[in-house]
């Protein structure tokens, strides 16, 4: 148990279909994180939000739209995706946000939401 | 930009065979370097993490030092066991204005019994 669920863990959809990933911290941090997980490449960070603010969106396309309504839960909202969006999504927290070199804190990370695009 | 290098996997060994994973990583600004690991159908968590040069991060028995002679934060464990087969993941911290952990593609080790 690390602190950080995220629901659903198996998620199938058609590219027509609108759904929902969600992550909940239990942690008291302040800093939560999309990662994108796939075969054989590095994470890709999706989006940071700090203090329920957007600070880094790594060019994603619109088609996958994040919300934090608080420090405790983040939303990805799922739209028209296409098969090349089947992927791990991996929901993690810290304390503070990790920028540059200054803040050395952990990322706390979920089990991940496995999503299959049809 | 940044970027991190790990051996390529998967890696397999026998139960109590020495292990090291390497990894190198670009050496723009002064980095904070980590090792993460992912046993199956889990999420990341950290496995150790080095602050400055010649640091040396260490958990469970395995050990890494960060290296800035040669940009290297290799794992090393001495002797592995069963519930070590995972994937491990190398990081760096970014530099300033971003809130990115640079990630390595991963390697995925095995040990047989």
């Amino acid at each position: 148990e690390t602190g950080v669920t995220q629901t659903p863990r198996h998620l199938v959809m058609g590219m027509t279909n609108k759904k929902s990933l969600k992550c909940e911290q239990h942690l008291g941090h302040n800093a939560m994180y999309w990662y994108k997980q796939s075969a054989k490449k590095p994470l890709e960070l999706m989006f940071v939000y700090s203090l329920e603010e957007r600070v880094e969106n790594n060019s994603v396309p619109s088609r996958f739209s994040p919300e934090c309504p608080n420090s405790s839960h983040l939303f990805l909202h799922l739209h028209t995706l296409q098969p090349e969006d089947s992927a791990l999504y991996l929901c993690a927290s810290s304390r503070t946000p990790i920028a540059g070199g200054l803040n050395t804190g952990e990322l706390f990370f979920g089990e991940g939401s496995r999503l299959t695009v049809l | 930009g940044d970027s991190v290098t790990q051996m390529e996997g998967p890696v397999t060994l026998s139960e109590e065979a020495f292990l090291t994973i390497n990894c190198t990583y670009t050496a723009t600004g002064y980095p904070s370097l980590f090792w993460y690991v992912q046993y199956p159908g889990e999420g990341l968590q950290l496995l150790l993490k080095a602050t400055k040069a010649d640091d040396k991060g260490s958990n469970k028995g395995f050990e890494a030092t960060y290296r800035k002679e040669t940009t290297s934060f290799h794992l090393e464990k001495g002797s592995v066991q069963v519930s070590d087969s995972a994937v491990y993941f190398c990081a760096r911290s970014s530099g300033a204005g971003s809130y990115q952990l640079t990630f390595g593609k991963g390697t995925k080790l095995s040990v047989i019994p």
